[in-house]
C-alpha cells in the first residue's frame, strides 16, 4: 500500500529543545515536501527535496531545517522550538516530473506541534 | 504568485442535500488535487484533475483549465462528508512541483 508515514503523530515540547519529525515513503518518490496549517493562514510549504541531497526553501524556512540522506526519508529538524511553530505538520511525496506528468501528491497522516 | 480562491467559505447542508463547491485560479497549472480534511486533520486525496471529469461514488470533479476553475460536486451529503475541502493547485512549469492551497470550504453536514 502506498504511504506517507509521519511520526510521532502528537507532540508536546518546550521551548528551545530540539526534535526532530520523521517522514518517509514507500512510493519510490523523488520529490518531497514540509507544510505547515495554521488557522486562517491554509497550508504553506516549509521546505522540498527534489532529490537525494537536493534540499531547498519553501515559503516559510526560518527556523526549521532538512536533510535527505536516503530516497525513501525527509526529516524535518526544530533545532530550537519557538512558541510560534506550534502548528499541524504534513509531509508530502510525489513523483518529480513536468509537462503533465502525474504528479499526485501523497500527504501523511499530520503531526500536531504544540510549543509551550 | 498564484491565486487559488475557494468558494463559499462554508457550508451547512442538511444530509441527503447535494453541494457544489468551486475553485478558482489565476494561471495555468499542470496539476489540481481536491482534498478533504476531516476532523481529525488528516488530509485524504479526493481527485487528481487538471482538465476533465472524474467521478468517485458520489462525488464528482470537473476542471475547465481553460477558464481557470474546477467543481466539486457531492451528492446525497453525508455527516461523514463533513470538514475542510481544499483546492490545490501546481503552476503550469512544474519546475517545484509545490502545491498552491486555497483556504479551504468547511462542509458540515447536518443529520
Amino acid at each position: 500500500e502506498a504511504q506517507v508515514t509521519q511520526n510521532p503523530r502528537y507532540l508536546i515540547t518546550v521551548t528551545g529543545k530540539k526534535l526532530t519529525v520523521t517522514c518517509s515513503q514507500n512510493m519510490n518518490h523523488e520529490y518531497m515536501s514540509w507544510y505547515r496549517q495554521d488557522p486562517g493562514l491554509g497550508l504553506r510549504q516549509i521546505y522540498y527535496s527534489m532529490n537525494v541531497e537536493v534540499t531547498d526553501k519553501g515559503d516559510v524556512p526560518e527556523g526549521y531545517k532538512v536533510s535527505r540522506k536516503e530516497k525513501r526519508n525527509f526529516p524535518l529538524i526544530l533545532e530550537s522550538p519557538s512558541p510560534n511553530q506550534t502548528s499541524l505538520y504534513f509531509c508530502a511525496s510525489t513523483t518529480h516530473g513536468t509537462g503533465g506528468t502525474k504528479n499526485i501528491q501523497y500527504f501523511g497522516a499530520g503531526t500536531r506541534l504544540s510549543v509551550l | 504568485g498564484i491565486q487559488v480562491e475557494q468558494s463559499p467559505p462554508d457550508l451547512i447542508l442538511q444530509e441527503g442535500a447535494n453541494s457544489t463547491l468551486r475553485c478558482n485560479f489565476s494561471d495555468s497549472v499542470n496539476n489540481l488535487q481536491w482534498f478533504h480534511q476531516n476532523p481529525w486533520g488528516q488530509l485524504i486525496n479526493l481527485f487528481y484533475i487538471p482538465s476533465g471529469t472524474k467521478q468517485n461514488g458520489r462525488l464528482s470533479a470537473t476542471t475547465v483549465a481553460t477558464e481557470r476553475y474546477s467543481l466539486l460536486y457531492i451528492s446525497s451529503s453525508q455527516t461523514t462528508d463533513s470538514g475542510v475541502y481544499f483546492c490545490a493547485v501546481e503552476r503550469g512549469s512544474g519546475a517545484t512541483n509545490k502545491l498552491i492551497f486555497g483556504t479551504g470550504t468547511l462542509l458540515a453536514v447536518q443529520p
